[in-house]
């Protein structure tokens, strides 16, 4: 069975550009997540999607953060325009449904200069 | 919201010692999940607990569910060097939201 996929593995960007992630999910997975993780700490859920509706965007700093999930499989998650504190790395989960342990992507290393 | 207080944040041990960490939270959770990330890569699920008061084990790992539902602790036993990561536990309450909230990880180091 593949994992969760993500692209990119690595992105550097100036200030005040866009930058977008692209997340493939376990097929047949119902709920996908998106994480940040700051060095040093665990990972921050910034939106949770069940199939392709949204069930949790209130830590998603919405002025700036924006995800989509079409059709209920794969996700992309943009950031416009990109701070330097938004430097971290961009993890994609899923699971079968909430609640469920979660599988994750290897993550996107975003670095904002 | 709810936080998640892990300790110890980091552990330095020699090869073949036990070690113990643990999660705390201030609310209950329906689950506790354990996760090993290593350098550049996603976090792996090692164990997963749905009831209180259950301890069930992966190998040399062991992880029980607190009686409470505000706790949980990871064992692992004869410690190796490829043990070496950073361990993260994380709550999940099936609400509606159904949020998980991540501890900030234990940074175990084994010399051989």
């Amino acid at each position: 069975e593949a994992g969760v996929a993500q692209s990119p593995r690595y992105k550097i960007i100036e200030k005040r550009q866009s930058v977008a992630f692209w997340c493939n999910p376990i097929s047949g997975h119902a709920t996908l997540y998106w994480y940040q993780q700051i060095l040093g700490q665990g990972p921050k859920l910034l939106i949770q999607f069940q199939n392709n509706g949204v069930v949790d965007d209130s830590q998603l700093p919405k002025d700036r953060f924006s995800a989509e999930r079409l059709k209920g499989v794969d996700s992309t998650l943009k950031i416009q325009p990109a701070k330097l504190e938004d430097s971290a790395v961009y993890l994609c989960a899923s699971s079968l449904y909430q609640g469920r342990e979660q599988y994750f992507g290897p993550g996107t290393r975003l670095t904002v200069t | 919201g709810q936080q998640l207080n892990q300790s110890p944040q980091s552990m330095f041990i020699q090869e073949g010692e036990d070690v113990s960490m643990n999660c705390t939270s201030s609310s209950i959770f329906n689950t506790w999940l354990w996760y090993k990330q290593e350098p550049g890569e996603g976090p792996v699920l090692l164990i997963a607990l749905y009831k209180a008061g259950e301890l069930t084990s992966n190998g040399r790992l062991t992880a029980q569910f607190g009686i409470t539902r505000k706790d949980s602790f990871l064992n692992i036993s004869a410690s190796i060097p490829s043990d070496v990561g950073i361990y993260f536990c994380a709550g999940h309450l099936n609400t509606n939201a159904g949020k998980s909230t991540f501890g900030d990880g234990t940074t175990l180091t084994v010399k051989p």
